[in-house]
């Protein structure tokens, strides 16, 4: 059963547009999400975290947007770098995990195209 | 400022063999400490996570098991190793914090076992 889910394997974006990462959540627990990005042979980067008091939280080029009723959360960046090119990973944790455990949707490809 | 440390980076083993994986955290006092595993095109799924010396969580059962012999060590062990074990390992540490509980991983060890 997957708790957290990232519909989307794979996302292309031009340089300078906006990228937008979704990820779906179905454990009413959870009320902290987190997301990381990931290159290849590397561990993940924390990237930005909102707790389920918040509906957005910006940080620079990232924001994260949480709509508690649909679960459903998501990633924008803007303006998308080549750099940004990389596997983004969508967490939650709550209650029931003594907000200890993370639990990881299967991640997001995203290739900005220069 | 904190630092994590795994290793080795790459390893390849006979199936069959033992297995030792060391991670270490520099920096901070009494972290929660985590395994993770990343299979070939999938998210991270943990495996382990401790909250002190001596406590060790475990998420699914499996071929592998974890020890904290240490406030900043956390050990990754199987006696015999499958071929189902290969993928790439991830260690990470956070310190709760209200809500949050950004977790902050190592640069992962890579296994392929043959």
């Amino acid at each position: 059963d997957q708790q957290v889910k990232q519909n989307s394997p794979s996302l292309s974006v031009q340089e300078g547009r906006i990228s937008i990462l979704n990820c779906d959540y179905t454990n009413s627990m959870f009320d902290y999400f987190l997301w990381y990005k990931k290159y290849p042979a590397e561990g993940p980067t924390f990237l930005i975290s909102i707790s389920s008091i918040k509906d957005k939280n910006e940080d620079g080029r990232f924001t994260v947007f949480l709509n508690k009723s649909a679960k459903h959360l998501s990633l924008h960046i803007v303006p998308s770098q080549p750099g940004d090119s990389a596997v983004y990973f969508c967490a939650a944790s709550g209650l029931d995990t003594g907000r200890r455990a993370l639990t990881f949707g299967s991640g997001t490809r995203l290739q900005v195209q220069p | 400022s904190q630092t994590i440390h795994q290793w080795p980076a790459t390893l390849v083993q006979p199936v069959g063999s033992p297995l030792s994986l060391e991670c270490t955290v520099e920096g901070t006092s009494n972290p929660n400490l985590y395994w993770y595993r990343q299979a070939a095109g999938r998210g991270l799924q943990l495996l382990f996570y401790s909250v002190g010396i001596g406590q060790i969580s475990s998420e699914v059962p499996q071929n592998l098991s974890a020890s904290r012999p240490q406030d900043r060590q956390f050990i990754l062990s199987s006696k015999k190793l499958l071929l189902s074990d290969s993928g790439f390992y991830l260690c990470a540490w956070s310190v709760l914090q209200g809500l949050g509980n950004e977790q902050f991983f190592g640069p992962g060890t890579r296994l392929t076992v043959l």
